[in-house]
C-alpha cells in the first residue's frame, strides 16, 4: 500500500538552532499535512498545504508542498524547548479510487537549552 | 471545552471482551476519523465516515466496526478484542482536509 518516508526518525538539537524535516513518498497528494504531538496529547494541526509548490508560514515554522506533489518538508526557525515532541505529516488524496489519508511514523525532536 | 472528546482516556480489558470507545466532537464537522497509533508507525486509519449515513473501512479495519449516531458522535468497537489491539486510538474531525483531533484512548488488551 502507499507510504510516506518521513525522516529523521529523531533529532537531537541545542535551542536556537534550525530544524528541517520531511517526507516523501510514491504516490501523489492533493493535499500535505503537518502535526506536532506531545506526551498524552493527540496530533495538533501546525500547517496545511493544499497546492504543489506551495510555500507556507506560521510563526517559526514553514512548510512547503513538494512541485511533483509526492514530498512535503517541515522547517523550524531557531528552536525552542517548548517546539519537544513529535512531528508528523499526512498526505491525503481523493480520487477515483476514493479517500486516502497516510501519516508518516514521525521525527522525534529533543531540544537541548 | 475540548472541540473533540473521547472516552474513555485508559482501559484495561481482557481477551475476548467486547468494548466500545466513544468520540463527540462539537465543531459542527461532517467527516469523522478513528485511527490507532502504535510506537514508531504513525497513525493507521480504521475507519471514517463523511456524514451520518456514511461509512467507509480505512487501512486497518479488520477485528473493528463503527457507528455513526448523530453528526457529533462516531463511536468505535472491537468485538472481540485482542491482544495486538492496544494501542492508542484517536478520533478526529474535519471540515474537508484539515483533520482536528481528540485526546486519543489508551487501550490495553491482555
Amino acid at each position: 500500500g502507499q507510504q510516506l518516508n518521513q525522516s529523521p526518525q529523531s533529532m537531537f538539537i541545542q535551542e536556537g538552532e534550525d530544524v528541517s524535516m520531511n517526507c516523501t513518498s510514491s504516490s501523489i497528494f492533493n493535499t500535505w499535512l503537518w502535526y506536532k504531538q506531545e506526551p498524552g496529547e493527540g496530533p495538533v494541526l501546525l500547517i496545511a498545504l493544499y497546492k504543489a509548490g506551495e510555500l507556507t508560514s506560521n510563526g517559526r515554522l514553514t512548510a512547503q508542498f513538494g512541485i511533483t506533489r509526492k514530498d512535503s518538508f517541515l522547517n523550524i526557525s531557531a528552536s525552542i524547548p517548548s517546539d519537544v515532541g513529535i512531528y508528523f505529516c499526512a498526505g491525503l488524496s481523493t480520487d477515483t479510487g476514493g479517500f486516502k489519508t497516510i501519516f508518516g511514523a514521525g521525527t522525534r525532536l529533543f531540544v537541548k537549552a | 471545552d475540548a472541540d473533540v472528546t473521547q472516552t474513555p482516556r485508559n482501559r484495561i480489558t481482557k481477551t475476548g471482551k467486547r468494548i466500545m470507545l466513544e468520540c463527540s466532537q462539537t465543531k459542527g464537522h461532517d467527516r469523522m476519523y478513528w485511527y490507532r497509533q502504535d510506537p514508531g508507525l504513525g497513525l493507521r486509519l480504521i475507519y471514517y465516515s463523511f456524514d451520518v449515513k456514511d461509512i467507509n473501512k480505512g487501512e486497518i479495519s479488520d477485528g473493528y466496526s463503527v457507528s455513526r449516531q448523530a453528526q457529533a458522535k462516531f463511536s468505535l468497537s472491537l468485538e472481540s478484542a485482542i491482544p495486538n489491539q492496544t494501542a492508542l486510538y484517536f478520533c478526529a474531525t474535519s471540515d474537508l482536509y484539515e483533520q482536528y483531533f481528540g485526546p486519543g484512548t489508551r487501550l490495553t488488551v491482555t
